[in-house]
């Protein structure tokens, strides 16, 4: 059965400080997705990652897939207020099944 | 915007009632996922309709049931609510075994 974990759960940090959200899973996947959740709302795609290697950046935002250790990281840079948010990664998989297997999320606030 | 809506926004329900959950999925999507996420959780797969046709379901019990129509619109029943069946559901449309799943904004269900 597939497993995910994230970690940290909760990260506090300051305004233009870096920090790495880190997410684990047990089997094979196809995909790796990474979402943003505001409070009271849904959920916002942020990168789909389907190869080993893959690196995506969006802003002060950088995903990377290592499927050899079965480990993405979320990179932030500089953060901001803006980026307090809740973010999950999501694993698919292997086999096309589109039945995504979340991780808890990391409760994410920077303070100024 | 994702394209996906779901309704309605907000629910009140008994203990012992039942529930209509409806989503429409984005244009152009033949697949819908649905998922519960309690408080302070990441989303739970619940199941996945593919062309009117159940593909895959969740660790939920059986008074957790779904339909997909033709126009790829779908429905969550849930029969006999229990007061643990609180919580945010997540509808999500997708192209098959391509590309990220978009969500709608939700259903919060309360039972009492």
């Amino acid at each position: 059965e597939l497993k995910v974990e994230q970690n940290p759960l909760f990260l506090s940090m300051q305004e233009g400080k870096n920090y790495t959200i880190y997410c684990n899973y047990s089997t094979t996947s196809d995909r790796l997705y990474w979402y943003r959740q505001d409070p009271g709302k849904s959920l916002e795609s942020l990168f789909v990652l389907l190869s080993n290697g893959a690196v995506k950046q969006e802003g002060r935002l950088m995903a990377s897939l290592d499927t050899k250790a079965r480990l993405s990281t979320l990179h932030i840079t500089a953060a901001v207020h803006d980026l307090s948010a809740t973010y999950f990664c999501a694993v698919a998989p292997q086999g096309g099944s589109e039945k995504l297997v979340f991780g808890k999320g990391t409760k994410l606030t920077v303070n100024p | 915007e994702t394209g996906v809506t779901q309704s309605p926004t907000h629910l009140i329900k008994t203990r012992g009632q039942q529930v209509t959950l409806r989503c429409s999925s984005q244009s152009g999507h033949n697949t819908v996922s649905w998922y519960q996420q309690a408080l302070g959780q990441g989303p739970q797969f619940i199941f996945q309709y593919y062309r009117e046709e159940e593909n895959g379901r969740g660790n939920f019990p059986p008074r957790f049931s779904g339909l997909q129509f033709p126009n790829y619109s779908s429905e969550l029943n849930v029969n006999a609510l229990e007061l643990d069946d609180s919580a945010l559901y997540l509808c999500a449309s997708s192209l098959r075994a391509i590309g990220v799943a978009f969500f709608g904004q939700g259903t919060r269900l309360t039972v009492v």
